[in-house]
């Protein structure tokens, strides 16, 4: 069963658009939800993370919205640069656990 | 701050070849993970270990062994490789106590 399921699969928006990426997850245990970027090439990185304590985590042109009641989160990217084209991670697990579930991941492009 | 460095950079190997992949990082970090990232499915754990000499399955680890030598390395010998497997392996390294997992550019791997 996938623990955490990400959408849409792939998105293209323009720059200075918003774009939206969405993420759900299975265990309401699950208490930590980091954001990770993937440029070609390289490994992941972390970009923003948010505690299940708080409902909005804000990190420059990223905020992330958490839903605790209906499992689901979003990575919101304001004002997109055609340097954020990247593909992007949602995971989740228990703090401090060490294991991360992760998403199979949206693949954004900014168009110019 | 620091890095992790993955050799090889290209892996290519034949069916049932014995292959392994290494891992190095001079954060100072206890745990370190090995995932597997196979083309639209995200990253999933394979291994990881919280200490020297520890070793801890995740959830893809047949068909894998993993060897963590001393700190600041950490093995991953995929046991026989299978025909036309096309993966990238990625390594990473977090503290104990920290969530932030910190990953290597990873070893992409083509079985002939």
């Amino acid at each position: 069963q996938q623990q955490v399921r990400q959408s849409p699969q792939s998105l293209t928006v323009w720059e200075g658009e918003t774009a939206i990426l969405n993420c759900s997850y299975e265990d309401s245990t699950f208490n930590y939800f980091p954001w990770y970027q993937q440029f070609p090439g390289e490994g992941p990185a972390l970009l923003i993370s948010i505690r299940s304590v708080s409902d909005k985590k804000e990190d420059g042109r990223f905020t992330i919205f958490f839903n605790k009641r209906e499992k689901k989160l979003s990575l919101h990217i304001t004002d997109s640069q055609p340097g954020d084209s990247a593909t992007y991670f949602c995971a989740a697990s228990l703090s401090n656990y060490n294991v991360l579930y992760f998403g199979s991941g949206t693949k954004l492009t900014v168009e110019p | 701050g620091g890095i992790i460095t993955q050799t090889p950079k290209f892996l290519i190997g034949q069916e049932g070849q014995k292959l392994t992949l290494k891992c190095q990082q001079n954060f100072n970090h206890d745990t370190m993970y090995w995932y597997r990232q196979d083309s639209g499915k995200g990253l999933r754990l394979i291994y990881y270990s919280i200490t020297e000499n520890d070793l801890q399955k995740g959830d893809l680890s047949e068909g894998y062994d993993a060897s963590r030598e001393k700190k600041s390395s950490f093995s991953l010998t995929v046991t026989s490789a299978q025909k036309n497997e096309m993966a990238v392996f990625l390594c990473a390294s977090s503290r104990t106590g920290q969530d932030t997992q910190y990953f290597g550019p990873g070893t992409r791997l083509l079985v002939l």
